[in-house]
């Protein structure tokens, strides 16, 4: 089944503890990205990467960090997570074919807490 | 003022109406436009996309856009009570690696 999975789906976490969040696709998609979703705000980008070794910042990257060594897996990383980045966390893949729209498949979403 | 703008709502209306859903946005080199509808807890699914002026069917669903008004809605004819779900705008400016830049969302209730 094509799918994104993210992992943790929850998780409650304590400032300043340093955090992973897993983000994989079986879709062979060139295309990843991290949003976080808060009400009122809708869904603004962290990250993003058009392939291995190739990211980018997105609207929000302050306090995140992310790395791209594997087409399938791209994970967010919270060195010194602050309740601030306390969201809703969702990974999205696409094709990418320069620059015009594939449809973004979307992970399940990761509900952090930091108190 | 934000790059793309919808109605917080909430919505409601009764079952077997049209919900109209709006959005507007402020890129004027945005070319594609997008609806994803969310259910709560859940991560958001595509249901339209729209690209030229005028209006788009695609079963109970008509999107249709207006680009000298940058302006871009979402009609769902004989609303059901399984409609109900939070409506999110996006738009996206060709060949920007961004892919796509979001609505804070509508929600929508559909009354039984």
């Amino acid at each position: 089944e094509a799918q994104v999975t993210q992992n943790p789906r929850y998780l409650i976490t304590v400032t300043g503890k340093k955090l992973t969040v897993t983000c994989s696709q079986n879709m062979n998609h060139e295309y990843m990205s991290w949003y976080r979703q808060d009400p009122g705000l809708g869904l603004r980008q962290i990250y993003y990467s058009m392939n291995v070794e190739v990211t980018d910042k997105g609207d929000v990257p302050e306090g995140y960090k992310v790395s791209r060594k594997e087409k399938r897996n791209f994970p967010l990383i919270l060195e010194s997570p602050s309740p601030n980045q306390t969201s809703l966390y969702f990974c999205a893949s696409s094709l990418w074919t320069g620059g015009t729209y594939n449809e973004q498949f979307f992970g399940p979403g990761t509900r952090l807490t930091v108190l | 003022q934000k790059e793309v703008e919808q109605n917080s709502g909430p919505l409601s209306v009764p079952e077997g109406a049209i919900a109209s859903l709006n959005c507007t946005y402020s890129d004027r080199g945005s070319q594609s436009f997008f609806w994803y509808r969310q259910y709560s807890g859940k991560s958001p699914e595509l249901i339209m996309f729209i690209y030229s002026n005028g209006d788009k069917e695609d079963g109970r669903f008509t999107a249709q856009l207006n680009k000298a008004s940058q302006y871009v809605s979402l009609l769902i004819r004989d609303s059901q009570p399984s409609d109900s779900a939070t409506y999110l705008c996006a738009v996206k400016r060709v060949g920007s690696a961004r892919q796509l830049t979001f609505g804070s969302g509508t929600q929508l209730t559909v009354l039984p």
